[in-house]
């Protein structure tokens, strides 16, 4: 069965420094890895998805992840933080080939603080 | 394109009563999930519909049903309502053809149970 970890409720950066939100997945096959935000009373939004190919994923806002397959995580980064990515990140993944009783899981959500 | 819109946004109920709420998805996109969110436990899988049929069901009781229409709209229904169903529940539309799984959510429908 899947499964996706984020092993830190929250997390503090001050704004300006790198930030890194963890990850970790369990999938029987190949994944397709996904990361979400979701600001205040409102939906998730997506940021960006590892389908295949290189490694290192850019997405939305200057966010970025890495994909490593050995150590199964998918951990999102982003070089500068700005007070405005305080938000609740989410870590999906979705089992591929995507079959009939496939279904994107995510993860309990890093409660992300950036630090004025 | 317009995005996936939920309604209601808000909406207070009473122990024992029944909820209907709706999700018009983006144009195009033939699957719908629902999602239950609490602080507690995070998100979770409540069903997905694609044309018309169900096609994944999480842990959850009969209390909560849906069904989808043949322009892919979406309902969720919750019968004889509990304060643990207290949540934000979030839908999601996606286009299978794509074949990557990704989902595009509405902006949820906040429930709450006196």
């Amino acid at each position: 069965a899947q499964s996706v970890a984020q092993p830190e409720d929250q997390v503090n950066v001050a704004e300006g420094n790198p930030l890194t939100v963890k990850c970790t997945y369990s999938v029987s096959g190949n994944p397709y890895l996904f990361w979400y935000v979701q600001y205040p009373n409102r939906g998730l939004q997506f940021l960006l998805k590892y389908i295949t190919g290189d490694n290192l994923v850019k997405g939305s806002y200057g966010f970025e992840a890495e994909f490593n397959k050995s150590q199964t995580s998918f951990h999102l980064k982003k070089p500068s933080a700005l007070v405005s990515d305080s938000a609740l990140y989410f870590c999906a993944v979705r089992e591929r080939p995507m079959n009939r009783d496939d279904k994107i899981i995510f993860g309990k959500g890093t409660r992300l603080h950036i630090l004025p | 394109k317009a995005g996936v819109t939920q309604t209601p946004r808000y909406l207070i109920k009473t122990r024992g009563q029944q909820v209907t709420l709706s999700c018009s998805p983006i144009s195009g996109h033939r699957s719908v999930s629902w999602y239950q969110q609490t602080p507690g436990q995070g998100l979770q899988f409540l069903f997905e519909y694609f044309s018309e049929t169900q096609r994944n069901k999480g842990n959850f009781p009969g209390r909560f049903s849906g069904r989808q229409f043949s322009n892919s709209r979406s309902e969720m229904n919750v019968s004889t309502l509990e304060l643990g169903d207290s949540a934000l529940y979030l839908c999601a539309s996606s286009d299978p053809a794509r074949n990557t799984g990704e989902l595009f959510f509405g902006e949820g429908s906040r429930l709450t149970v006196l």
